[in-house]
């Protein structure tokens, strides 16, 4: 199968503490991933879009400097909320693409996501 | 700007009705479809992946049409059940060096025994 795992699936955090997000890929190897924020009852947004060894593509609106994104393996990236704040409190999915083949041909593979919860 | 709409946000059906999910979306230069499956609290499971050049797609009781054309895609249910009850998204790539996909917002099936 094609398996992407996150850790933490759930973590609280005091206002102005910076949380780390893994997201690996257990039986493939990914070159690019991507990273979500749901909101309740909403469609998932993309946040930013990374491939290994590379910096991180963000979408418009998203701060790069709060949102730290490192990707550096073929099966691991991370996501750093740095300086959270209530606001941040939201449902993080990260998605894992396999790697060869047109990037339009490749299905993505999402983890189980990570509930933040900022007091 | 791609967007993609499905509706209605919520179905509730009795169990063993065979049913229809609708997705539309706005630019029909697409590369591919997928339909996905969430549960409450949970990631996204793939259900059914359709390139741009196939019409449609099956897995067991599940089978995914893409009119591309239109900007319509509909995924069918056949033989519903309760543990089919879940959050179905609809989800389009694009094409180029922008690949992104754009999600619907989903609909949300209730499927009462």
């Amino acid at each position: 199968g094609a398996v992407v795992s996150q850790h933490p699936s759930w973590v609280i955090c005091k206002s102005g503490t910076s949380v780390k997000i893994e997201c690996r890929s257990l039986d493939f190897q990914a070159t690019t991933m991507f990273w979500y924020r749901q909101f309740p009852k909403q469609s998932l947004m993309l946040m930013a879009t990374s491939n290994e060894g590379s910096k991180a593509t963000y979408e418009q609106g998203v701060e790069k400097d709060k949102f730290l994104i490192n990707h550096a393996s073929l099966t691991l990236s991370t996501l750093t909320v740095t300086s959270a704040h209530p606001e941040d409190s939201s449902f993080y999915i990260c998605s894992a693409m396999k790697a060869g083949g047109p990037i339009s041909y490749n299905e993505q593979f999402f983890g189980p996501g990570t509930r933040l919860t900022v007091l | 700007k791609q967007e993609v709409t499905q509706i209605p946000a919520a179905l509730s059906v009795p169990e063993g009705e065979n049913l229809v999910l609708n997705c539309s979306f706005t630019d029909s230069a697409i590369y591919n479809l997928q339909w996905f499956r969430q549960d409450p609290g949970k990631g996204l499971t793939s259900l059914l992946l359709i390139q741009s050049s196939q019409r449609e797609q099956t897995s067991g009781r599940l089978n995914a049409s893409l009119d591309k054309s239109s900007g319509r895609s509909t995924l069918y249910i056949a033989a519903s059940q309760p543990g089919d009850s879940a959050t179905y998204l609809c989800a389009v790539r694009g094409g180029g060096a922008n690949s992104k996909l754009t999600f619907g917002k989903g609909i949300t099936l209730s499927v009462r025994p």
